[in-house]
Formats: structure tokens, sequence, C-alpha cells
């Protein structure tokens, strides 16, 4: 089946820096990827979609220039959280939709836990 | 807008006992119905879908039925293990919306020995 990948699984920064993840699908092309949030305890809340080539559409109350999205080829997408602070810590995963042509699935990353102290 | 909404837990049961989460959802055209589980400290892992009326899902014996009368996916099992501890989450995928994902809240389930 379709493997999406993460990295890092976990990062531990300090309040002020930056953090980027990477969001890679391993063995198909991702025409589009989502980027999610997960609070503890909670449902997945998507914070933007990106495509190929393009800029990313972010949902409403995602911040665009903090949460700063990049999706530069068919098998990677980034994210950079800017200038971290402890409410950014939170359980980031990323999917990725396209595997087969099939565009009502997503297959989803591992996760990456962020702690911003 | 489209929405899902599924049984609050969280869900105690017993090993070998018999599980159903309710899960029912509002989406304009016909969208794609999904499980997700999600063990501690994972992302999510697809375990059944359905793309169109009346198809059942099935995965590890896990099953859902798409019941577009009733809109709904409840998810069934007949026998449980400790090992199905987890969190599940319904959702659709609507191609009417971006193909955007909608979840649920999630059901949590503990399963005892």
């Amino acid at each position: 089946g379709a493997v999406v990948s993460q990295h890092p699984s976990w990062v531990i920064c300090k309040s002020g820096t930056s953090v980027k993840i990477e969001c890679r699908s391993l063995d198909f092309q991702a025409t589009t990827m989502f980027w999610y949030r997960q609070f503890p305890k909670q449902s997945l809340m998507l914070m933007a979609t990106s495509n190929e080539g393009s800029k990313a559409t972010y949902e409403q109350g995602v911040e665009k220039d903090k949460f700063l999205i990049n999706h530069a080829s068919l098998t990677l997408s980034t994210l950079t959280v800017t200038s971290a602070h402890p409410e950014d810590s939170s359980f980031y995963i990323c999917s990725a939709s396209g595997a087969g042509g099939s565009r009502n699935e997503q297959f989803f990353g591992p996760g990456t836990r962020l702690t911003v102290l | 807008g489209d929405s899902v909404t599924q049984m609050e837990g969280p869900v105690t049961l017993s090993e070998e006992a018999f599980l159903t989460i309710n899960c029912t959802y509002t989406a304009t055209g016909y969208p794609s119905l999904f499980w997700y589980v999600q063990y501690p400290g994972e992302g999510l892992q697809l375990l059944l879908k359905a793309t169109k009326a009346d198809d059942k899902g099935s995965n590890k014996g896990f099953e859902a039925t798409y019941r577009k009368e009733t809109t709904s996916f409840h998810l069934e099992k007949g026998s449980v293990q400790v090992s199905d501890s987890a969190v599940y989450f319904c959702a659709l995928t609507s191609n009417t919306g971006g193909f955007k994902t909608i979840f649920g809240a999630g059901t949590r389930l503990f399963v005892k020995a």
C-alpha cells in the first residue's frame, strides 16, 4: 500500500525558534497533501491543503504566516512552524492523496509531536 | 457544510464482547466514507472504507455498511480483543468539497482482558 513518512517523529524546541516538519510519499506521487493538527484526546483539525507547485490553501483561522507550507515536489511537502510558542505544541499529521488516481483516499503519515518549551 | 457525528466515548468492553460505534454524516453529493484507527502515540491507519451506497467495508473483523437512507456508517466487530483498544475516527471525503476529509470527534475504545 501507499506509504507516507514524516520527519522528525518528535521535536522539542525553545520558544521563538522555527521548526520544519517534512512529509514524504515514499512509493507514489502525491498531487495533494494535507496538514492536520491534533490536540490531546481530540479529533484532527485540517490546517491546510497543498497541491504540488502551487500555494497552499489554508483553513479559516489558520495563520499562513505562522504555518508555512511548501509542496515543491510530488513526493515532498514541508510545514514550518515559525517563531514557535508553547501554544503551538501539538501533534501534527500529514496525509497525501493521488495514489493510483484515487483522489478521495488519503494516506496518513505517523505524525510529528512538537513540544515548545 | 459536511459533517460527521459519532458516538461519544470512552467505550469500555470486555474481551470477546460485541462492538458497535455509531456514525452518521451530512454531506452534499456522494461522499466516500472511512473508518480510521489511531493507536496511542501514532498516526492514523485506514481501517476500512466504502465508496458508494450499500457497500460494506471490512478489515480485521471490523465491518461497516454505507447506508444512504439513514446517512450512517456504523462500525461493528463481533468479538473485540485487548489489542483493539484505540481511538476510532469516522470520516468522509466529498468530491464537492475539494476532496477534503471531514473527521468525527473520535471514539476511544478500551477493551479489558
